[in-house]
C-alpha cells in the first residue's frame, strides 16, 4: 500500500463548476500538506500547503485537512479552462523541535483535471 | 519561471551510458532536492542537500549519485543507465525547506 493515495481520474468538468481532488494518506507523522499543479511537460508549481487540520483558502482554492481521517481535499470554484493541468498532493514529516518539516516529499500519483469550455 | 533552471531539458541516450544533469537553485536557496517522476511510479524523492552537504536520502538507486557544488548548483549523475531509467527528472530549491519550487525538469529516455 502506497502512503499517499490519489485518485489518478481522469476528471473532467463544465466551466464554473466546483472541483474536488482528493488524497488519502496513511503515515501519522505526516503533518504538513501540499498541493502542486503540473502542467503537461512542465515542472510542478506550488498552489497552497498547510500544517494545520481545517480549511485555508487562496482566491479560488481552498485546501482542506481532515488529519483524524487522514484525508486533504483541494477544491476550485469557478473552474477555468486555464485550469487543466494534473494535481498533486504532497505530504511531509514535520520536525516538532525544529520547527520545519523534513523536505522529503512524499507525492500522490496526481489527477488529471480537464475544465471544458 | 520558478527560478530554478534545469540543463538539458532532453536527454536520449543507451544503455550502459553515464549521463549527468544540472540544477541552478533560485538565488539564496541553500537546499536542493532531486525527484524522479515516471508513469508507474510517480514523483518521487531521490536526495536532498543542504549547503554542500547530504541531508536525505530517498529511493535513490546506487548507480545515481548527486552533489553540491560550493556555488551551489547541483548535478545528478546516472550510470549504468537502464530502460527503467527513461523518466522526467526534477530538481527543487528551497530557502525554507517548507517551500519547494520545482525546476522545469530533465526529460532522459534511455534507447
Amino acid at each position: 500500500q502506497k502512503e499517499v493515495e490519489q485518485d489518478p481520474g481522469p476528471l473532467s468538468v463544465p466551466e464554473g463548476a466546483i472541483v474536488s481532488l482528493n488524497c488519502t494518506y496513511s503515515n501519522s507523522a505526516f503533518q504538513y500538506f501540499m498541493w502542486y499543479r503540473q502542467y503537461s511537460r512542465k515542472g510542478p508549481e506550488l498552489l497552497m500547503y498547510t500544517y494545520s487540520s481545517g480549511n485555508k483558502e487562496d482566491g479560488r482554492f481552498t485546501a482542506q485537512v481532515d488529519k483524524s481521517s487522514k484525508y486533504i481535499s483541494l477544491f476550485i470554484r469557478d473552474s477555468q479552462p486555464s485550469d487543466s493541468a494534473t494535481y498533486l498532493c504532497a505530504m511531509s514529516v514535520w520536525r516538532v523541535r525544529v520547527g520545519t518539516s523534513y523536505g522529503k516529499l512524499t507525492f500522490g500519483q496526481g489527477t488529471i483535471l480537464t475544465v471544458h469550455p | 519561471d520558478s527560478g530554478v533552471t534545469q540543463t538539458p531539458k532532453h536527454l536520449i541516450t543507451a544503455t550502459g551510458q553515464r549521463v549527468t544533469l544540472r540544477c541552478s537553485p533560485r538565488s539564496g536557496d541553500l537546499s536542493v532536492y532531486w525527484y524522479q517522476q515516471s508513469l508507474d511510479q510517480g514523483l518521487q524523492f531521490l536526495i536532498q542537500y543542504y549547503n554542500g552537504e547530504e541531508r536525505a536520502k530517498g529511493n535513490i538507486l546506487e548507480r545515481f549519485s548527486a552533489q553540491q557544488f560550493p556555488d551551489l548548483h547541483s548535478e545528478l549523475n546516472l550510470s549504468s543507465l537502464e530502460l527503467g531509467d527513461s523518466a522526467l527528472y526534477f530538481c527543487a530549491s528551497s530557502a525554507l525547506v517548507d517551500e519547494q519550487f520545482f525546476g522545469p525538469g530533465t526529460r532522459l529516455t534511455v534507447l
